[in-house]
């Protein structure tokens, strides 16, 4: 299955800190995409990195890539309270994005 | 540009009753899928749309679930009839093109309660 599986299931932080969030997967992609959902919202697209890239970023997140180790990360610096929402990663190829279960981030003001 | 549009957004109804779920996408987006989530479970995939005609139906979980997409614009799921099993969050998502180069837009979601 190319799913990915977030880890941690769930995570809290102080307001501040940094998140880290972990994706694997099982099989080759073409990209991998992160996503967020706040309660009673859709996802939203956060970003996608291509099998070819190694690291992304975009404001306070930062995307790595190991395609060697079928992993990428989430890293989201200076959390804020806003931050708290589950984040989703999705392999993204020649089929229909492959969500996992999610992280549930609760950044605590 | 509007987002992806869905209604409604919550829907409660008895175990076989029928309920009709309505997606407008991005206007010009090729591509509409449909996703769900049970629960605590994964985001699960249910089929893709390129304009009116199914590319992937997959993950449809049997003949009770019934999607169109009506000359290629907005699309509708209906499941007929509903069981305990159905309830969760419907997504709808559009893109430009495929997984393969472009990122998803999903709506709210349709919270899908039977009972």
């Amino acid at each position: 299955s190319q799913q990915g599986e977030e880890d941690p299931q769930a995570l809290s932080i102080q307001e501040g800190e940094n998140a880290t969030m972990n994706c694997s997967y099982k099989t080759s992609i073409n990209n991998l995409q992160w996503y967020r959902q706040n309660s009673g919202r859709g996802l939203v697209h956060l970003i996608l990195i291509r099998s070819n890239e190694r690291e992304k970023h975009s404001g306070r997140l930062r995307v790595t890539l190991d395609t060697s180790k079928k992993s990428s990360s989430l890293l989201i610096t200076a959390s804020r309270a806003a931050d708290t929402a589950s984040y989703f990663c999705a392999v993204g190829g020649n089929t229909p994005l492959v969500f996992g279960k999610g992280t549930r981030l609760s950044v605590i003001a | 540009e509007a987002g992806v549009t869905q209604f409604p957004s919550h829907s409660v109804i008895e175990k076989g009753q029928t309920v009709t779920l309505r997606c407008d996408p991005i206007s010009g987006h090729d591509n509409l899928y449909w996703y769900r989530r049970v629960m605590g479970k994964e985001i699960k995939f249910l089929l893709h749309f390129v304009k009116e005609s199914k590319q992937d139906e997959s993950g449809m979980p049997n003949n009770r679930f019934l999607a169109e997409r009506t000359g290629g614009t907005y699309s509708t799921l209906k499941v007929q009839p509903a069981e305990l099993e159905d309830s969760g969050v419907y997504f709808c998502a559009s893109s430009q093109g495929t997984s393969h180069n472009y990122g998803y837009t999903f709506g709210s979601g349709t919270r899908l309660t039977v009972v």
